[in-house]
């Protein structure tokens, strides 16, 4: 089992550009979390998404936006990144019977 | 809406001394709490959880904690610490399981642990 697999793992953009980052769920898990993590601080909970809709979204911008693809997995999108976007963003999965979040190694974005 | 306090941004310990991380939570209904561990450049990796019961919990590598509703908090501890168990730790409360799996969750903003040797 590869568990949570998230894609690239570092990535350097521009201010002002967009960037997709990728998240393939642990095998059987069909709900997908996103959290982005600034430097020195604890994840903050962006969105998840659960049958292929958002169900759940915390405090973030609709800059950030993201898809469910049948196959569960899931792609996170940013658009007019700034600055304060450069952050590790971490993809968590889970089963639909339990509250046990799994969670990926995470892409490392670095907006200059 | 929901919160978690970790009041210690760093605790040094010794090898082989005990260890407690403080852990306070603010949310109205009874609460789903985890412990997470994060080392540099890594992913998080669930140390344990509780979600009802035994307010004693028992997780991997050794760690317990305990859910104390009267004191709103989830302490971890452990026995006996080892120069691996350095690594960034977080608390989080969540809503748990509402038909699509695991809520989001609300991190603290983490404790970082040095082992002295």
């Amino acid at each position: 089992d590869a568990g949570v697999t998230q894609s690239p793992t570092h990535l350097i953009k521009t201010r002002g550009q967009q960037v997709t980052l990728r998240c393939s769920p642990k095998s059987g898990h069909d709900t997908v979390s996103w959290y982005q993590q600034a430097l020195g601080q604890g994840p903050q909970f962006i969105f998840q998404y659960y049958e292929e809709e958002e169900r759940q979204r915390g405090n973030f911008p609709d800059r950030f936006s993201g898809h469910q693809f049948p196959n569960y997995s899931s792609e996170l999108n940013v658009n007019a990144l700034l600055l304060g976007d450069s952050a590790l963003y971490l993809c968590a999965s889970s089963l639909p019977s339990n509250t046990e979040a799994f969670f990926g190694q995470g892409t490392r974005l670095t907006v200059v | 809406a929901q919160s978690v306090t970790q009041p210690d941004i760093h605790i040094t310990v010794s090898e082989g001394a005990s260890l407690e991380l403080r852990c306070n939570y603010s949310y109205g209904a009874t609460p789903y709490l985890f412990w997470y561990v994060q080392s540099p450049g890594q992913g998080l990796q669930l140390l344990l959880k509780y979600f009802s019961g035994d307010t004693l919990v028992q997780g991997i590598k050794g760690f317990e904690a305990e859910f104390k509703r009267s004191q709103s908090s989830f302490n971890l501890r452990k026995p006996s610490v080892h120069w691996s168990d350095a690594a960034e730790y977080f608390c989080a409360v969540g809503e748990g399981y509402s038909g699509g799996g695991a809520d989001g969750l609300t991190f603290g903003k983490g404790t970082h642990l040095i082992i002295q040797p």
